[in-house]
């Protein structure tokens, strides 16, 4: 089956870190750029940080750049997202999500249900 | 910075109505680089429409996307109960802009 699975998720303290996985299933995961996509409560979609098939080129929205890292592992069909210093503004559902080539450009033709991160002391 | 504006903000239609949802940008959108999400409550994400007209794998005919350079138009044809969610527009291409959402929901 096609698919893509988060995990990673929790409660974690302002300042504090979290790693996001995404185990990816059905494809060739290699072939595809891959990007983060989160929505904070009651708030629309926002696109967080994306990555290259090779993993060579990143890219990140301002809101999250020098805090947040994104990488992947091929040979194990993975992607994450390393998550330093949050706020309380990162508290979202963070959803990876496929793109339809190897370079990072969109649409997203696949996503996962997405994990809960809530930043709160 | 492109911004879209999508209106209504929340769409009440009964079963088998038509429905149109906007998505307007403030700049016009290279190679209409516009797609169309659904979001249902702890589902994943679908992609409906790319490059503004055409429709993803698998997507029923009753969707459709209309438009190009700055405004844009998914249209529900028949609305059946299972498209009861909130609809995102996106712009992408060298960057990725999401609109604020239409919520349908059933009259």
């Amino acid at each position: 089956e096609v698919q893509l699975l988060e995990s990673g998720g929790g409660l974690v303290q302002p300042g504090g870190s979290l790693r996001l996985s995404c185990a990816a299933s059905g494809f060739t995961f290699k072939a595809y750029a891959m990007s983060w996509v989160r929505q904070a409560p009651g708030k629309g979609l926002e696109w967080v940080s994306a990555l290259n098939d090779g993993g060579y080129n990143t890219y990140y929205a301002d809101s999250v750049k020098g805090r947040f890292t994104i990488s992947r592992d091929n040979s194990k069909s993975t992607l994450f997202l390393q998550m330093n210093s949050l706020t309380p503004e990162d508290t979202a559902v963070y959803y990876c999500a496929k793109d339809g080539r190897g370079w990072y450009e969109g649409p997203f033709d696949l996503w996962g249900q997405g994990t809960l991160v809530t930043v709160s002391s | 910075e492109v911004v879209l504006t999508q209106s209504p903000g929340t769409l009440s239609l009964s079963p088998g109505e038509r429905g149109t949802l906007s998505c307007r940008a403030s700049q016009r959108i290279g190679g209409d680089y516009l797609a169309w999400y659904q979001l249902k409550r702890g589902q994943a994400p679908r992609l409906l429409i790319y490059s503004a007209v055409y429709r993803a794998t698998g997507i029923p005919a009753r969707f459709s996307g209309t438009g190009s350079g700055t405004d844009f138009t998914l249209t529900i044809s028949r609305l059946e109960p299972e498209d009861v969610a909130v609809y995102y527009c996106q712009q992408y291409g060298s960057t990725s802009i999401f609109g604020q959402g239409t919520k349908v929901e059933i009259k």
